[in-house]
């Protein structure tokens, strides 16, 4: 197995760019989440999915949208880039309604908006 | 609203000291609490903790949960310098069904550990 794959590692983008933060897993989880993580700040929750055409936002929903059309992906899409969103972007997946689990993160997105 | 506090913020210490970090939380529902360990890259996982009282441990970590106060320690004995990372403390609600609901992140503890 993969695990949760993301691209790309690093990217630059100009303010009012868009562009699309990719996420896979192979590991036929249901729940998958996007976090981004700021110094000092711990992880926030940007949106979240339980399942393939569900979505919901979470903590810091702005500026993102997700869709979920498949269990494997769940691409993250800023729509038009600000440098508050320079950050490190981490995606997640587990196991929903399992009583033990744990959530396996992805090896993160550093995004700079200049 | 729901939150996770982490203490201390920072800490430094020497190889071979034992060091406790500490976790609480308000949290509606409370479901299950997390540790995790990050080290310049993805958190890694260490321990859930679901029932109080119950310590669970690996190699020189160890974690304990008190629903009570509430609040959560993890335990490193023994530390050495690879023990340097950030740990992040997280606890999870139910949701409306019951079933998890998402992670809520304190921003962590920046653990040295000097030679």
């Amino acid at each position: 197995n993969a695990g949760v794959t993301q691209t790309p590692k690093f990217q630059v983008l100009k303010t009012g760019q868009s562009m699309t933060l990719q996420c896979a897993q192979d590991m036929n989880h249901e729940y998958m989440s996007w976090y981004r993580q700021d110094p000092g700040m711990g992880l926030r929750l940007i949106h979240y999915s339980v399942g393939a055409g569900i979505t919901d936002q979470g903590e810091v929903p702005n500026g993102y949208n997700v869709s979920r059309s498949t269990t494997e992906d769940f691409p993250l899409r800023l729509l038009s880039a600000a440098p508050s969103q320079t950050s490190v972007y981490f995606c997640a997946s587990s196991y929903r309604g399992r009583p033990d689990y744990e959530q396996y993160f992805g090896p993160g997105t550093r995004l700079t908006v200049t | 609203e729901d939150k996770v506090v982490q203490s201390p913020l920072s800490l430094v210490v020497h190889e071979g000291d034992t060091v406790t970090l500490n976790c609480s939380y308000e949290v509606t529902n409370f479901r299950s609490l997390l540790w995790y360990k990050q080290e310049k890259k993805a958190p890694t996982f260490l321990f859930m903790l679901t029932s109080s009282g119950i310590e669970k441990k690996s190699g020189r970590l160890s974690s304990i949960l008190d629903k009570k106060e509430p609040f959560s320690i993890l335990n490193i004995t023994a530390t050495q310098t690879g023990d340097s990372a950030v740990y992040l403390c997280a606890v999870e609600a139910r949701d409306y069904g019951g079933s998890q609901g998402n992670l809520i992140f304190g921003k962590g503890t920046k653990l040295s550990v000097k030679p």
